[in-house]
């Protein structure tokens, strides 16, 4: 079983849509990140949370330690948000990161 | 600043060969981590430098060997190649570990044959 499960693997929206990534965790973790990968492969990382909501433009991250479940929303959802989302949390001993195998979010002009 | 520098970025290797990766952090970070990208596996983390210590390793075979130099570059080795470690090596690099605050580099594309 994977540490990191995330949902979908695979995304088409149409623009303006809102979108929802989930993401469920196995490992008790004191942070959880969402990263973003576009085409080519470069990595930002957009969110780090530990407790409840977090916004950054149309952006907005959301967790749960009880339910160890974090989703990412995308509001009004535009043709460069296309790429890679990934979440990952750190192992119970901090000394490494886990990740999930990312949704591939594809938005239709 | 110059962000994370990688090179090379695409190299085709033979099985059995070794290869040398190299990353350039930025400028005053002094922790460099490694992680491998493949379409199976994902994202996996590798191992993890800091003032030319590894400092945390993740599940990876022996094979797979790094070093820091004292200016923070930081290169990382993979043994007797096999198909499988085919996939881009990203490397990223921050002042602490904390993967939020890394940058990440455009990574190298390993293509073993």
């Amino acid at each position: 079983k994977n540490e990191v499960e995330q949902s979908p693997q695979n995304l088409t929206a149409q623009e303006g849509e809102f979108i929802t990534i989930n993401c469920s965790y196995s490992v008790g973790i004191s942070a959880l990140h969402w990263l973003q990968q576009h085409p080519g492969g470069g990595i930002v990382s957009l969110f780090m949370l530990s407790s409840g909501k977090k916004k950054h433009g149309r952006l907005i991250a959301t967790i749960n330690i009880q339910e160890k479940h974090s989703s990412l929303h995308i509001t009004a959802s535009h043709p460069r948000d296309s790429a890679v989302y990934i979440c990952a949390v750190p192992s119970n001993t901090g000394n490494q990161f886990y990740f999930g195998t990312g949704t591939s979010l594809t938005v239709i002009p | 600043k110059a962000g994370v520098t990688q090179t090379p970025r695409y190299l085709i290797k033979t099985r059995g060969q070794q290869v040398t990766l190299s990353c350039s952090p930025i400028s005053g970070h002094r922790s460099v981590s490694w992680y491998q990208q493949t379409p199976g596996q994902g994202l996996q983390f590798l191992f993890e430098y800091f003032s030319e210590t590894q400092r945390n390793k993740g599940n990876f075979p022996g094979r797979f060997s790094g070093r820091q130099f004292s200016n923070s570059r930081s290169e990382m080795n993979v043994s007797t190649l096999e198909l499988g470690d085919s996939a881009l090596y990203l490397c990223a690099s921050s002042l602490e570990w904390k993967l939020y605050e890394q940058y990440f580099g455009p990574g190298t594309r390993l293509t073993v044959t």
